[in-house]
């Protein structure tokens, strides 16, 4: 089984460039989650989406982020301008579904973008 | 909300030594507790998680963890370390009340493992 495919693996722009990264979950997976890892700390949840619709954006900046999936699979999110702070590891993830069981928080990652703002 | 807090964001062991991470939660009901574990340059990974049932949980390469409600903890342990356990584990709980985090995941802050030969 083929796991969670992000691109780029590393990305270094300047501040109030634009930049987007790419997420394809595992086959099946309808719920996809965006992360942002700062150094030294634990990722925190940007979006999630279930199937091409948004389930949770309250983290989201949304002046300068969004994310779209929009056939239900692949998913891109996008930062535009980008900011000193924006420097972080984009993690992507996938589960079957967050609607019950146990299995909602399963979530399959995959290796992240590695964002450098200067 | 529920969160985690792990104590201590590096702990250093020696090969064969036991390996002990720490991790406690707020909660007012026992919750869904999970270990992740993130290798460098990789995504994160489950390692174990406690849902209902015995409390305490074997996960993936010899790592096991005990859920101790009076004490609000979780945390991780395995008898003898391997320099292939170096990595950053991270404790993590349900975002929201009873069901209602719909599969979101609070993280700690983690705790980066080295061991040394």
């Amino acid at each position: 089984e083929a796991g969670v495919a992000q691109s780029p693996r590393y990305k270094i722009i300047e501040k109030r460039q634009s930049v987007a990264f790419w997420c394809n979950p595992i086959s099946g997976h309808a719920t996809l989650y965006w992360y942002q890892q700062i150094l030294g700390q634990g990722p925190k949840l940007l979006i999630q989406f279930q199937n091409n619709g948004v389930v949770d954006d309250s983290q989201l900046p949304k002046d300068r982020f969004s994310a779209e999936r929009l056939k239900g699979v692949d998913s891109t999110l996008k930062i535009q301008p980008a900011k000193l702070e924006d420097s972080a590891v984009y993690l992507c993830a996938s589960s079957l579904n967050h609607f019950s069981g146990t299995g909602r928080y399963e979530q399959y990652f995959g290796p992240g973008t590695r964002l450098t703002v200067t | 909300a529920q969160s985690v807090t792990q104590l201590g964001s590096h702990v250093s062991v020696s090969e064969g030594a036991l390996v002990l991470l720490r991790c406690n939660y707020s909660s007012s009901v026992p919750p869904y507790l999970f270990w992740y574990v993130q290798y460098p340059n990789q995504g994160l990974q489950l390692l174990l998680k406690y849902t209902t049932g015995a409390t305490l949980v074997k996960g993936i390469n010899g790592f096991e963890a005990e859920f101790k409600k009076s004490e609000t903890s979780f945390h991780l342990t395995k008898p003898s370390a391997h320099m292939s356990d170096a990595a950053e584990y991270f404790c993590a709980v349900p975002s929201g009340a009873g069901g209602t985090s719909y599969g979101k995941l609070t993280f700690g802050q983690g705790t980066i493992l080295t061991v040394h030969p």
